[in-house]
């Protein structure tokens, strides 16, 4: 079936460090993605979306990455601080009425000062 | 807070109940969105609802129910209980049918669901 998937169910860095998510999607048809943040206790929250118009997209300390020849998305948040500390997801979906937001399975990333 | 409640925040039940769970949109939000979270599944988008209507539908069972009232409240009803529905459930709001575009989603805090 469709999905979308994260190469890595956890990610550990230094605070400072750069971070990078990964996200492999199936679905050549989709054509808009997201990047969620769900910190513990909390619903997920948006990050960053790109269209599939684009190949990057830039926010306030976030990059996402959109490859669409080998279906890969990535997240990148620079000067990795402790309340960076989550649970990431991506999501990916058509921009059509009807239908559904999938979202991949994850990538807990712990940041240590 | 992102303007999205959600009622109860806990709740433990039996198999083969029935429950209720309750969402209130952001004010002037006409769609609600239902998803469940279990940690083998992720996230698993149930169903939407825009202005009192059904508009898509997930990986939503049988036994699971939702509707939304005129108020625009949202209720998931999950009955005949499972040891497996043991879950997160979250609703998310946004203001327009197409939500899914950025910013314009906005999800609660959730419903923990326990199954004994």
């Amino acid at each position: 079936g469709e999905s979308v998937g994260l190469h890595l169910p956890t990610l550990s860095v230094q605070e400072g460090d750069n971070s990078i998510i990964n996200c492999a999607y199936s679905n050549s048809a989709s054509d808009y993605f997201i990047w969620y943040k769900q910190e513990s206790g909390k619903g997920p929250q948006f990050i960053i979306d790109i269209r599939s118009n684009m190949d990057k997209r830039q926010g306030q300390r976030v990059t996402v990455l959109l490859n669409k020849t080998v279906k890969h998305l990535s997240l990148q948040i620079a000067a990795t601080q402790p309340g960076d500390s989550a649970v990431y997801f991506c999501a990916e979906t058509r921009l059509k009425a009807g239908t559904a937001l999938i979202f991949g399975k994850g990538t807990t990333l712990s940041v240590s000062s | 807070d992102s303007g999205v409640t959600q009622t109860p925040k806990h709740l433990i039940t039996a198999t083969g109940q029935r429950v209720t769970l309750r969402c209130s949109p952001r004010s002037g939000d006409l769609s609600v969105y239902w998803y469940q979270q279990s940690l083998d599944q992720g996230l698993q988008f149930l169903i939407q609802y825009y202005n009192g209507e059904e508009r898509a539908k997930g990986n939503i069972l049988e036994r699971f129910s939702a509707q939304q009232f005129p108020d625009l409240h949202s209720e998931l009803n999950l009955s005949s209980l499972e040891l497996g529905d043991s879950a997160l459930y979250f609703c998310a709001s946004s203001a327009t049918l197409g939500g899914w575009v950025g910013e314009k989603l906005f999800f609660g805090s959730g419903t923990q669901l326990s199954v004994l």
